[in-house]
């Protein structure tokens, strides 16, 4: 069965900090993608990056950062520099090879402190 | 604009007192789904639309319908409305399949009471 843990509930850093958001995931496909959201204050859900399977380059985004491990399966997301905008809870998610089903982790609510 | 639009944004209903969210997108987008956010359980898929007349179950159907008559609009249909389904709803959509990346409506809150 497919599953998203995002074990760290809440977690606050002070502003100019960097600080890594874990995913793990359970799946047995082969093919899958994984994806990070973003749901700030004021309730909308904002795509951040999508990522195949078969790509296991890490990616980098101004800020943000993606370090993706098939032998730990895991999809880490790191803010370097955070700023308080950056608060939100974050939502990494997985959807089997069609991408028709998507599975969501819990969620991770970050606090930057100014 | 580039948008999903959902109806009403805020919603108090009765149990058992039929009800319908609307959604509708503007970017000809053919796949659409439905999540529903619980605190502590992250986001659950309702159904998805992998185009017009082709709707399928996500991992939470019960209690919930859904039609996709045109491609722009997939309403969520809750025929006997019960507490268990106050909820946070959004609506998706994306272009191909959901592998693409999600554009969200931007949320319904239920209130069953």
């Amino acid at each position: 069965a497919q599953k998203v843990t995002q074990a760290q509930t809440e977690i606050s850093v002070v502003e100019k900090e960097d600080v890594t958001l874990d995913c793990v995931y359970e799946t047995r496909d082969t093919t899958y993608y994984l994806f990070w959201y973003k749901q700030p204050p004021s309730g909308e859900l904002v795509f951040l990056i999508r990522r195949n399977s078969f790509d296991e380059q890490n990616e980098i985004s101004g800020r943000y950062s993606w370090n993706f491990q098939k032998s730990t399966s895991s999809f880490n997301f790191t803010i370097t520099a955070s700023q308080v905008v950056d608060s939100a809870v974050y939502f990494c998610a997985l959807s089997d090879p069609t991408g028709n089903q998507f599975y969501f982790g819990t969620g991770t609510s970050l606090t930057v402190i100014p | 604009e580039a948008q999903v639009t959902q109806n009403p944004r805020y919603l108090i209903t009765v149990t058992g007192k039929k009800l319908t969210v609307t959604c509708s997108q503007n970017m000809n987008h053919e796949y659409m789904s439905w999540y529903r956010q619980d605190p502590g359980l992250g986001l659950r898929q309702i159904y998805y639309s992998m185009n017009v007349e082709v709707t399928d179950k996500g991992d939470v159907p019960e209690g919930y319908k859904v039609s996709r008559k045109e491609k722009r609009n997939f309403p969520l249909i809750l025929e006997s409305p019960s507490p268990n389904q106050t909820s946070l709803y959004f609506c998706a959509s994306s272009f191909g399949q959901g592998s693409y990346g999600y554009t969200f409506g931007s949320g319904t809150r239920l209130t069953v009471v």
